[in-house]
């Protein structure tokens, strides 16, 4: 059983449009973050969300919205797409969020903005 | 910025060779971690050293802390072809309960 999976493994999308990233984790783990990764390999965090609750949020454009319907799921959508959002977005859970935990990726979404 | 900075950024050895990855951080920390991402996957955990180790071990892999220079090495044993990937350090700074990456070593295990 796959432990954390995100939907679509690949987006191809126009500038301008909207879009969304789903996740889900079947670890019941309390917390769920969004990293971006560029073309040069750099992992950013983006979001974490504790038991559906928004607890990092770092400079991130607001056209992202993150939106947790449960603590096993963490969608994110984009809207207004630019060509500088083209990269790869991982979800990633924890058990209950402490840096010293581990963290458990899905295979990532690459998004490629044209 | 927290992030880690691995060097090199790449790494081509022979099969049976060692690799060693080094990490550099700027703030004080609690822990640190290693992860490691196969092309076109998601990372994943190998090992966490804390503040107060200097050094750890699992399996084929060796991590040590140095927290006066701010740096920690990961070193690969007996290195196979299954190793070929990005390695990934990952920093917590005190207070802060999220990760810092940086961009990765990239080894490559020739067979």
């Amino acid at each position: 059983d796959t432990a954390v999976s995100q939907t679509p493994k690949y987006l191809v999308t126009q500038m301008g449009n909207d879009k969304s990233i789903k996740c889900e984790q079947n670890l019941g783990h309390d917390t769920m973050y969004w990293y971006k990764q560029d073309s040069k390999k750099f992992l950013k965090i983006m979001f974490s969300y504790n038991n559906k609750e928004l607890i990092i949020n770092e400079t991130v454009p607001n056209r992202f919205s993150p939106k947790s319907p449960d603590k096993a799921h963490l969608n994110l959508h984009i809207n207004s797409l630019e060509l500088g959002d083209s990269a790869v977005y991982f979800c990633a859970s924890s058990l209950s969020g402490l840096a010293e935990e581990t963290q458990y990726f899905g295979p990532g979404t690459r998004l490629l903005v044209l | 910025s927290q992030q880690g900075e691995e060097d090199p950024q790449a790494l081509s050895i022979q099969e049976g060779e060692n690799a060693t990855m080094n990490c550099s951080y700027k703030t004080s920390i609690n822990n640190l971690q290693w992860y490691r991402q196969n092309s076109g996957r998601g990372l994943v955990h190998l090992i966490l050293i804390r503040s107060n180790e200097r050094e750890k071990h699992s399996g084929r892999l060796r991590v040590t802390l140095d927290t006066s220079k701010k740096s920690s090495s990961l070193l690969i044993t007996a290195s196979r072809a299954a190793d070929t990937a990005s390695y990934f350090c990952a920093t917590d700074g005190t207070g802060a309960n999220n990760l810092f990456f940086g961009t990765g070593t990239r080894l490559t295990v020739i067979p």
